[in-house]
C-alpha cells in the first residue's frame, strides 16, 4: 500500500530559529501533497496544498512567509516552519494523494514540534 | 465540514460492544468521506470511505453510513477491541484527489475491559 514517511517525528527548536519538516511518498508519485496542523485535543486543519512544480495554495489564515512549503519532486514535499515562536509548537501532519479522485489520501506520522 | 472543537466528545463502551460514531458535516457538495483512527502522537490511519452516490458501505467488523439528507455520516464498529481505542474522525472534500481534507471534531472512544 501507500507509504507516506514523515521526518522527524519530533523536533525541539529555540524560538526564533526554522525548522524544516520532509514528507516523502515512498512507492508513489504524489501529485499533490498536504500539510495539516494539529493542536492537542483538537481536529486536524489544513494548511496549505501543494503541486509538484508549482507554489503552495495556502489556506485563510495561514501565514505563506512562515510556513515555506516546497515541493519539488512527485516525492518529496517540505514544509519550513520560519522564525518559530511557542505559539507555533504544534503537531504537524503531512498527507499524499494522486491527485485522482476518491483514491484516498495516505498520511505521514506526524512531526511533534516544540518551540522553546 | 464541522468547525475545530475545543475537546474531544467521549465515548466509552464495553470490550466487546458494538460502537457507533457520528459525525455532521455541512458542505453538500462533498462527496467523498473518509474515517480514519488516530492514535496519540501518530498520523491518521485510514479506516474506511464512501461516495456521495452510496449510503452504506462494510468493511472488515466496520460500516459506513451516510445520510445526505440530514448531511450526517456514522461509523459503525463491531464487537469492539481494546486496540480499537483512539480517537476517529470523519473528514470530507468535495473534488477528491486534489482537494485537502475538512476533518470534523474527532470521538475520542474508549473500551472498558
Amino acid at each position: 500500500g501507500a507509504v507516506v514517511s514523515q521526518h522527524p517525528s519530533r523536533v525541539i527548536c529555540k524560538s526564533g530559529t526554522s525548522v524544516k519538516i520532509e514528507c516523502r511518498s515512498l512507492d508513489f508519485q504524489a501529485t499533490t501533497m498536504f500539510w495539516y496542523r494539529q493542536f492537542p485535543k483538537q481536529s486536524l486543519m489544513l494548511m496549505a496544498t501543494s503541486n509538484e512544480g508549482s507554489k503552495a495554495t495556502y489556506e485563510q489564515g495561514v501565514e505563506k512567509d512562515k510556513f515555506l512549503i516546497n515541493h519539488a519532486s512527485l516525492t518529496l514535499s517540505t514544509l519550513t516552519v520560519t522564525s518559530a515562536h511557542p505559539e507555533d509548537s504544534s503537531f504537524y501532519i503531512c498527507s499524499a494523494s494522486l491527485g485522482e479522485p476518491y483514491y484516498g489520501y495516505t498520511f505521514g506520522s506526524g512531526t511533534r514540534l516544540t518551540v522553546v | 465540514g464541522e468547525s475545530v472543537g475545543l475537546h474531544l466528545p467521549t465515548l466509552s463502551v464495553q470490550e466487546g460492544d458494538n460502537s457507533i460514531i457520528n459525525c455532521a458535516y455541512s458542505n453538500s457538495a462533498s462527496d467523498y468521506f473518509i474515517w480514519y483512527k488516530q492514535e496519540s502522537g501518530k498520523g491518521p490511519q485510514f479506516i474506511i470511505d464512501i461516495r456521495s452516490n452510496m449510503d452504506k458501505r462494510q468493511g472488515q467488523r466496520v460500516t459506513v453510513l451516510l445520510n445526505k439528507t440530514v448531511k450526517h455520516l456514522s461509523l459503525q464498529i463491531a464487537a469492539t477491541q481494546p486496540g480499537d481505542s483512539a480517537v476517529y474522525f470523519c473528514a470530507e472534500t468535495e473534488g477528491g484527489g486534489a482537494d485537502g481534507l475538512t476533518f470534523g471534531k474527532g470521538t475520542h472512544l474508549i473500551i472498558q475491559p
